[in-house]
């Protein structure tokens, strides 16, 4: 069965520090990957999707950046973390073909002081 | 950007009683999925209904679909406590092109069930 994995679950920055948050999934090959961002109360927000190994597409333009260097590894990054990129980060996957459904990973709560 | 609105954001009922939640969108879908998240955890999937189907039942959920009102709602039957959390709709957006996957999610209905 599929899995996947997200570390960390909770992480307390300062500001201006580097971010690096990874989410990896077992259990199937050549998946599409995204990266949500959820606020307080409100609905997800589209990061990133990625449907192959070192391609990425951004959806806002924004102070983060992903990878994608292993088939089923994505990276959420960020140089210089800013106030308004706290937050509660999800990483799903679809399957590669139907890319229907979507899978989702536990979630990594930031909080940028 | 979101495509689906849940309505109402916010609800709560007792044990036993039926929930129901709604959500609209606003262009054609292939499909329209309902998702669950309890507090501070990832989204878990519920049931795709697609496009060409009016109705669909899991368990204790029923979901209908009217492409002609763009709506679609979920009814959890017999709520229980445990079904405390909140509930997305998504959808699909074959009008903006190559969608790859991507699903426009809404800002969830928050459900309360009361023991």
């Amino acid at each position: 069965s599929q899995t996947i994995h997200q570390w960390p679950a909770t992480l307390v920055q300062p500001v201006g520090s580097p971010l690096s948050l990874e989410c990896t999934v077992e259990g199937t090959s050549n998946p599409n990957l995204y990266w949500y961002r959820q606020a307080a109360g409100r609905g997800l927000q589209l990061l990133f999707y990625s449907v192959g190994i070192g391609q990425i597409s951004s959806e806002v333009p924004q102070n983060l950046s992903a990878s994608r260097p292993q088939d089923r590894q994505f990276i959420l990054s960020s140089k210089k973390l800013l106030l308004s990129d706290s937050g509660f980060y999800l990483c799903a996957w679809s399957d590669g073909t139907v890319r229907e459904t979507q899978y989702f990973g536990p979630g990594t709560r930031l909080l940028v002081l | 950007s979101q495509q689906g609105e849940e309505d109402p954001q916010a609800l709560s009922i007792q044990e036993g009683e039926n929930a129901t939640m709604n959500c609209s969108y606003k262009t054609s879908i292939n499909n329209l999925q309902w998702y669950r998240q309890n507090s501070g955890r990832g989204l878990v999937h519920l049931i795709l209904i697609r496009s060409n189907e009016r109705e669909k039942h899991s368990g204790r959920l029923r979901v209908t679909l009217d492409t002609s009102k763009k709506s679609s709602s979920l009814l959890i039957t017999a709520s229980r406590a445990a079904d405390t959390a909140s509930y997305f709709c998504a959808t699909d957006s074959p009008d903006r092109g190559s969608t790859l996957g991507r699903l426009y999610f809404g800002r969830g209905t928050q459900l309360t069930v009361w023991p």
